[in-house]
């Protein structure tokens, strides 16, 4: 089962514009991971961001991080063709007390298309 | 090699034959996860190692899947007598450690039951 939502299902815009993307999940979590994942091919390790954190950047992506309201969203400024892809989010749930490998839960992603 | 790979990319399989899928983790990851990513969704967890010790087998579907990783490194999924149902790729992934890492994806085995 998937504890992610994500949304929206699929999103299409213009070279140079931003795309936001926004993940909700349903338990607490250690961390939340996005990843992309270009058509035919295994995902990509985007950024990864802690339960303590609110905030990350990495190059053009930025990442926040709301544990009150159990989501997160992704923004890729000034987009390219080649960022056309799905976007997944996957969530690695805390430790209830034992050792958590980090098994990940992911949403049903963004599909994102950039037009030239 | 400095990611994980995965043999074959892609496997055509009668309804009823068995199949194994292997998979290369980075070299020296202790942890080794397969997941099933089915046509338009996200991947779905199946099974996790860590070294050789499968600790979780939650996700694997029926008794028909079964993995292993017996020395610790290079893992096999095994699907017995497949059904249609079980066309998807077969993603797996390791990480360095064990615990809340990030995991490096192959690039998948695309199976076809027909």
């Amino acid at each position: 089962s998937q504890q992610g939502e994500e949304d929206p299902q699929a999103l299409s815009i213009q070279e140079g514009e931003n795309a936001t993307m926004n993940c909700s999940y349903k338990t607490s979590i250690n961390n939340l991971q996005w990843y992309r994942q270009n058509s035919g091919r295994g995902l990509v390790h985007l950024i990864l961001i802690r339960s303590n954190e609110r905030e990350k950047h990495s190059g053009r992506l930025r990442v926040t991080l709301d544990t009150s309201k159990k989501s997160s969203s992704l923004l890729i400024t000034a987009s390219r063709a080649a960022d056309t892809a799905s976007y997944f989010c996957a969530t690695a749930l805390a430790n209830a007390g034992g050792t958590s490998y980090g098994k990940l839960t992911f949403g049903q992603g963004t599909i994102l298309t950039v037009h030239p | 090699g400095a990611g994980v790979s995965q043999s074959p990319r892609y496997k055509v399989a009668k309804r009823g034959q068995d199949v194994a899928l292997r998979c290369d983790p980075i070299s020296g990851h202790v942890s080794l996860f397969w997941y099933q990513q089915a046509l338009g969704q996200g991947p779905e967890f199946l099974t996790y190692f860590q070294n050789e010790a499968q600790l979780d087998k939650s996700g694997l579907p029926s008794d028909r899947f079964f993995a292993e990783r017996p020395e610790g490194s290079v893992s096999t999924l095994k699907i017995q007598r497949t059904q249609q149902e079980d066309s998807a790729v077969y993603l797996c992934a390791s990480s360095f450690r064990a615990g809340q890492e990030t995991q490096y994806f192959g690039p998948g085995t695309r199976l076809l039951v027909l």
